[in-house]
């Protein structure tokens, strides 16, 4: 069973950056084939895919937020961390991880963690 | 980007009765050397993550009653929900994975008539 789990702050202060891990089981990422993502929701509004990283270190940003996001993963705790610099009230959002396989969807999501922006 | 265009953007549907949701993309998502749709359809609860219910346009996820059902090729998909239940009132959205960035429709809520 894969399961997926955000974490980190729920409020940051405009050009601060922000940092949130996913704690995932149920896969590997030494696996090549095995993929997690970052996908966002603003309050209300529709989903919005921020990033992914492969078990084999390709990583793909969403162009308009490449200048401001770094994907990492750390294989020998199972983690994955997106970081995101600048925040601005805009960025207010629930941020969700999630796992999928080869190029396949993204199939097992995280709960989210919400992260508003203010000062 | 692929932009992915879902409609309706809400509907009303009778107990029992079918739902149907479009959803259109920009450009085609099918990989011709395989012959596969890259489109999937999610159901979002509210307060709850994206479940994913469709993969491949048409391949149903394991555990998703047979009332859901997908269609369509290259740029045109459908969403089927035959005999509607309360608890299929949801946001259903739409998402393209043939290239990155992946993207999403704008989403359609299903509500009981």
């Amino acid at each position: 069973q894969i399961t997926l789990k955000e974490s980190g702050p729920t409020l940051v202060k405009p050009s601060q950056t922000l940092t949130l891990t996913c704690t995932f089981s149920g896969f590997s990422l030494r696996n090549s084939g095995e993929g997690v993502g970052w996908i966002r929701q603003p309050p209300g509004k529709a989903l919005e895919w921020l990033a992914l990283i492969y078990g084999s270190d390709d990583m793909r940003y969403r162009p308009s937020l490449k200048s401001r996001l770094t994907i990492t993963k750390d294989t020998s705790i199972d983690q994955v961390v997106l970081t995101m610099t600048s925040m601005d009230p805009v960025d207010t959002a629930t941020y969700y991880c999630a796992h999928f396989y080869n190029w396949n969807c993204e199939d097992s999501w995280g709960q989210g963690t919400l992260v508003t922006v203010s000062s | 980007d692929i932009v992915m265009t879902q409609s309706p953007d809400s509907l009303a549907v009778s107990l029992g009765a079918r739902a149907t949701i479009n959803c259109r993309s920009s450009q085609s998502v099918l990989y011709r050397s395989n012959n596969n749709n890259y489109l999937a359809w999610y159901q979002q609860k509210p307060g709850q993550p994206p479940k994913l219910l469709i993969s491949w346009a048409s391949t149903r996820e394991s555990g998703v009653p047979d009332r859901f059902s997908g269609s369509g090729s290259g740029t045109d998909f459908t969403l089927t929900i035959n005999s509607l239940q309360a608890d299929d009132v949801a946001v259903y959205y739409c998402q393209q994975y043939y290239t990155t960035p992946r993207t999403f429709g704008q989403g359609t809520k299903l509500e009981i008539k």
